[in-house]
């Protein structure tokens, strides 16, 4: 079946620590991928987007992804945590054959930073 | 401000109760999705309208839902006889290809 799974349901780090959120998608062509983030109460936040070209993309507030076809994966990375980070970020993705870029989102990461 | 906006940011109504909320979408986007996000999972798909056209509605959206977005600008999601299920954020989306950039949401509480 069509999915979006991010593994993790909760992922905490130390501040200034590093960070790997994982994404695995499972579709037949590539897709368009995303990851949102989004703080309690609020609405969903671009970070990064892939369509095609140079699979390391870079993106707002530090972060960036790697998309690797052999993996079917789209990882967010960030070198260096800061506490404002703390907040919850989905993975998502257009289908390739999805004319009306209807999203599919995982069940999202929340992600703690310790002090 | 020329982002996605949505009205009312919260609304608590009773069951059977009528409801309904606005979304503005960006001003040139003739593209716009409802999701509809409960606690601790991602958002869902609603509905999507390209300009004034409602193109796609999800399994999720019962007889009790209606959307419309008269004229290709704003959109309004109306739930009828809502049902404590009904509790949810709905989300409003607005894009002109596959990017879609999001309101903050409305957070509906049945009681």
């Amino acid at each position: 079946a069509q999915s979006v799974t991010q593994p993790d349901i909760h992922i905490t780090v130390s501040e200034g620590a590093s960070l790997e959120l994982r994404c695995n998608y499972s579709y037949g062509a590539t897709p368009y991928l995303f990851w949102y983030v989004q703080s309690p109460g609020q609405g969903l936040q671009l970070l990064l987007k892939y369509f095609s070209g140079d699979t390391l993309v870079q993106g707002i507030k530090g972060f960036e992804a790697e998309f690797k076809r052999s993996q079917s994966s789209f990882n967010l990375r960030k070198p260096s945590v800061h506490w404002s980070d703390a907040a919850e970020y989905f993975c998502a993705v257009v289908p390739a054959s999805n004319r009306d870029d209807k999203i599919i989102f995982g069940k999202g990461t929340r992600l703690h930073i310790l002090p | 401000d020329t982002g996605v906006s949505q009205n009312p940011r919260h609304k608590i109504t009773k069951r059977g109760q009528n409801v309904t909320f606005r979304c503005d979408p960006i001003s040139e986007h003739n593209r716009l999705y409802w999701y509809r996000q409960t606690l601790g999972q991602g958002p869902e798909f609603l509905t999507y309208f390209q300009n004034e056209a409602q193109l796609e509605k999800s399994r999720l959206l019962s007889d009790r839902f209606s959307a419309e977005r008269p004229k290709g600008s704003f959109s309004t999601l109306e739930i009828q006889r809502t049902e404590q299920g009904d509790s949810a954020m709905y989300l409003c989306a607005s894009s002109l290809g596959p990017e879609q950039y999001f309101g903050p949401g409305t957070r509906l509480t049945v009681t």
